[in-house]
């Protein structure tokens, strides 16, 4: 079974702080890596999308892929009470099934 | 704007009865998605379509049943309810290649009695 693992958290960090998030799975010839969020009660929406190893940044978000190490994180620069929320990483091969973790809750504290 | 709806917000339904969820998405998207989603062990694939009449399994199709006759419309089919799927079903939609990014509907809450 293709696995995607997050640390559940609760992860708490202070506004302005930066929100580190880590994921990594298990399928070696997973081609395509996203962060979703998703508030409570809500379905998840599309932060980022990554393909290549390195990082990639928008905004105050930075999605970092290590495919040797099967590793995807993401990092949330100035983080706001706003970004409270639940952080799932997707993992998607060719064959473009879509796998997602467990997700990781995140809050952001005044 | 892409849009995947899902019919049915909240059901509640008695074990034993047959339950259909059905999704339509509007931007003539190759792949369709089924998948619940539990506290603590987030979205689980039920099955996915990547073609009219194709399907294929995912994670956990036991107890569910799939359907796609036409391109838009995916319909998750529970033949005989149980308690243990009650849950949140979450319908997804997606263009080919598997870069693109998968769109949700807002969700199916479900209640099994």
């Amino acid at each position: 079974q293709k696995e995607v693992e997050q640390n559940s958290g609760p992860l708490s960090v202070p506004e302005g702080a930066i929100a580190s998030l880590n994921c990594t799975y298990s399928d070696r010839v997973s081609q395509s890596f996203f962060w979703y969020r998703q508030y409570s009660g809500k379905s998840p929406e599309l932060i980022m999308s990554i393909y290549s190893n390195g990082d990639k940044e928008d905004g105050r978000f930075t999605a970092q892929l290590n495919k040797a190490s099967q590793y995807v994180s993401l990092l949330i620069r100035d983080s706001q009470p706003s970004d409270s929320a639940t952080y799932l990483c997707a993992v998607r091969s060719n064959n473009n099934d879509m796998r997602f973790g467990a997700g990781t809750r995140l809050t952001v504290k005044p | 704007d892409v849009k995947v709806t899902q019919s049915s917000r909240y059901l509640v339904k008695r074990t034993g009865e047959k339950v259909f969820l059905e999704c339509v998405q509007d931007m003539d998207h190759e792949n369709m998605f089924w998948y619940r989603q539990d506290p603590g062990l987030g979205l689980r694939l039920i099955y996915f379509s990547y073609d009219v009449k194709m399907k294929e399994k995912g994670d956990i199709p036991e107890g569910y049943s799939v359907s796609r006759e036409k391109k838009e419309r995916f319909s998750l089919i529970l033949e005989s309810a149980s308690t243990n799927q009650t849950s949140m079903y979450l319908c997804a939609s997606s263009s080919q290649p598997s870069k693109n990014t998968i769109y949700f509907g807002e969700g199916s809450w479900l209640t099994v009695v």
